[in-house]
């Protein structure tokens, strides 16, 4: 049991690049989700998706992109990279919306730097 | 505006001692608080959680108080072991349907325990 995948792990990358982080979960979880970590910030969702088909936005959802065509995998697309999009990205799944009694899964995290 | 705070950017406590973690909270609306462990270079696993129903949740070594009226909650780690050297995060949902997309983390306390 693989878990949430994310790929790459690390990526550099120039200013105006763009570039699609990979999330694919095996665990048949329809809620899925992208944070990114900066410094003194904790996480901060940035868009989540409640089934195949269905997305929405979190809090930081400026400058990045998603889909969800399978229950499987999230992916999340940097149109054009800005130095301020450099940090740790972490997807996360989890079977339920409701937070009760409910564990999210986290990926192992993808360290992205913009130049 | 942060709306979850850990004011305490690290702690460090000696093995077999007692570590407590704070967070603060300001949004009124939140009923269900999280704790987070994460180790260098991995996501973060559950630890675990209270609803605001209850004010005290234990789990082996770990106790999670929560003081509603001062919008307070504390992890009590005891003994305290090395293993247990991580960043903590603290974590907070408005509750039910879909607000767990808008989980509301801390800024994280990096905890160290000292042999």
């Amino acid at each position: 049991n693989a878990g949430v995948t994310q790929t790459p792990k690390f990526q550099v990358l120039k200013t105006g690049q763009s570039m699609t982080l990979q999330c694919a979960q095996d665990m048949n979880h329809e809620y899925m989700s992208w944070y990114r970590q900066d410094p003194g910030m904790g996480l901060r969702l940035i868009h989540y998706s409640v089934g195949a088909g269905i997305t929405d936005q979190g809090e930081v959802p400026n400058g990045y992109n998603v889909s969800r065509s399978t229950t499987e995998d999230f992916p999340l697309r940097l149109l054009s990279a800005a130095p301020s999009q450099t940090s740790v990205y972490f997807c996360a799944s989890s079977y339920s919306l409701q937070v009760s009694g409910n564990t999210i899964y986290f990926g192992e995290g993808s360290w992205l730097t913009v130049v | 505006d942060q709306q979850v705070k850990q004011n305490s950017p690290s702690l460090s406590v000696q093995e077999g001692r007692i570590s407590i973690l704070n967070c603060d909270y300001t949004n009124s609306m939140f009923d269900y608080f999280l704790w987070y462990k994460k180790y260098p270079a991995e996501g973060p696993t559950f630890l675990i959680s209270i609803s605001s129903i209850k004010d005290k949740n234990e789990d082996g070594r770990f106790t999670v108080f929560l003081n509603k009226s001062a919008k307070h909650l504390s992890l009590h780690i005891v003994p305290s072991q090395p293993g247990d050297s991580a960043v903590y995060f603290c974590a907070a949902s408005a509750g039910g349907g879909t607000s767990y997309g808008k989980l509301t983390f801390g800024q994280g306390t990096i905890l160290t325990v000292h042999p």
